[in-house]
């Protein structure tokens, strides 16, 4: 079974350019998570799809970042434009369904604004 | 914002060694995780205890909890070189409830 797949792994831009993650999840999951990572800390929820609604998009800076989920299945999280301080890696992370504990989470993102 | 806490920061020991890693949280759970980040990689899950167990096994892993203490330990027998990676616990509030990572614990061991 193919784990969640992410693309890019690492990208490189100037501040005040944007940039976009693309998020496979797991077939049949319902659940895709989108976690921010700085260096040295655990990861952060940014926001979670039960299919294609974003049902907790709390934590999600709204004045630059955005993200989507066309058809429940794929996913793609934008930022417009990057600061310095969004340096970090970009995880992705499916489970079955809310109710799934567990989440299996996709290799990252790292992005390096500069 | 962390929920959890993890203790020590970094660890190394030796092939062979058991590693504990500890982890303290704030608020009520549904269910505590353990995963594992190797180097440039995503998180793999590790384990989970529910707040009505006590300990949990799964090969050479063993998670207790105290839900009085609001902590939770993890114990690495006979370790290997493949173990070095930095190990995060994430706590569950329940149905709907987002999961809240700790800070992490990197462990090296040494061969």
């Amino acid at each position: 079974e193919a784990g969640v797949v992410q693309s890019p792994r690492y990208k490189i831009i100037e501040k005040k350019q944007p940039v976009a993650f693309w998020c496979n999840p797991i077939s049949g999951h319902n659940t895709l998570y989108w976690y921010r990572q700085n260096l040295g800390q655990g990861p952060e929820l940014l926001i979670r799809y039960e299919n294609e609604e974003a049902v907790d998009d709390s934590q999600l800076p709204k004045d630059r970042f955005s993200a989507e989920r066309l058809k429940g299945v794929d996913s793609t999280l934008k930022i417009q434009p990057a600061e310095l301080g969004d340096s970090a890696v970009y995880l992705c992370a499916s489970s079955l369904d809310r109710v799934s504990e567990t989440q299996y989470f996709g290799p990252g993102t790292r992005l390096l604004v500069l | 914002s962390q929920q959890g806490e993890e203790d020590p920061q970094a660890l190394s020991i030796q092939e062979g060694e058991n590693a504990t890693m500890n982890c303290s949280y704030k608020t009520s759970i549904n269910n505590l995780q353990w995963y594992r980040q190797n180097s440039g990689r995503g998180l793999v899950h590790l384990i989970l205890i529910r707040s009505n167990e006590r300990e949990k096994h799964s090969g050479r892993l063993r998670v207790t909890l105290d839900t009085s203490k609001k902590s939770s330990s993890l114990l690495i027998t006979a370790s290997r070189a493949a173990d070095t990676a930095s190990y995060f616990c994430a706590t569950d509030g329940g149905y709907g409830n987002k999961l809240v990572f700790g800070a992490g614990t990197i462990l090296r061991v040494k061969s």
